[in-house]
């Protein structure tokens, strides 16, 4: 079967760091992506891992362990437009399909 | 970059109406897109998988016959929620993969549209 897993809320305060964790088991794996949707919002593409390893991109970095089905997001220099969902999604072959984890609700407070 | 529409951005209905969601690829082409349903405060759960020139394929659980979808062109599928009724009302978001990237980086990305709201009294 297809699971992955996030925990539901993290709080963190602004300028901080915080790292968001996601741990998947699926039938196939061709890439894990993260995804931050603002309420009542779409989602939109914050980074790619398809190998294992730290890929970082300005604020936002996400690291890839295929062996351990284990990614991270990892946020820095926190502001309070990042209070935001954090969703984790696993291309599950080489089909074209994502499956989502639950998503993660990131409180930035002042 | 590429974008996705979505047609409403938010409807409210009579329960036992029906409701005609377009998803539209600006500029690229996308044989495939894909309707997701997402509930308040949870996270995106795949309807089916629309199919240029061929029939849907829905996920288990999900009414065909409830949920028609038409993917008219290589830009534009549509979904109809059909005798919606109240437990119907949710947030309907679709989106289309491209290629992005150079031949060693590339990726297939999903692009996403603005998600339609539907509220059905």
């Amino acid at each position: 079967g297809q699971n992955i897993d996030q925990p539901t809320e993290m709080t963190a305060t602004e300028g901080a760091i915080v790292q968001i964790n996601c741990t998947y088991q699926t039938s196939g794996f061709n890439g894990l992506f993260w995804y931050q949707q603002h309420a009542g919002e779409a989602p939109t593409f914050l980074s790619y891992n398809v190998l294992d390893g730290l890929e970082e991109k300005g604020r936002f970095s996400s690291f890839l362990s295929r062996s351990k089905g284990y990614s991270y997001l990892l946020l820095k220099e926190l502001q309070m437009k990042d209070s935001a969902s954090y969703l984790c999604a696993v291309r599950d072959g080489y089909g074209q399909n994502f499956v989502f984890g639950p998503g993660t609700r990131l409180s930035v407070l002042p | 970059g590429a974008v996705v529409s979505q047609h409403p951005s938010r409807v409210i209905c009579k329960s036992g109406t029906s409701v005609k969601i377009e998803c539209r690829s600006l500029d690229f082409q996308a044989t495939t897109m894909f309707w997701y349903r997402q509930f308040p405060k949870q996270s995106l759960m795949l309807m089916a998988t629309s199919n240029e020139g061929s029939k849907a394929t829905y996920e288990q659980g999900v009414e065909k016959d409830k949920f028609l979808i038409n993917h008219a062109s290589l830009t534009l599928s549509t979904l109809t929620v059909t005798s919606a009724h109240p437990e119907d009302s949710s947030f309907y978001i679709c989106s289309a993969p491209r290629q992005r990237g150079t031949s060693g980086r590339s990726r297939n990305e999903q692009f996403f549209g603005p998600g339609t709201r539907l509220t059905v009294l």
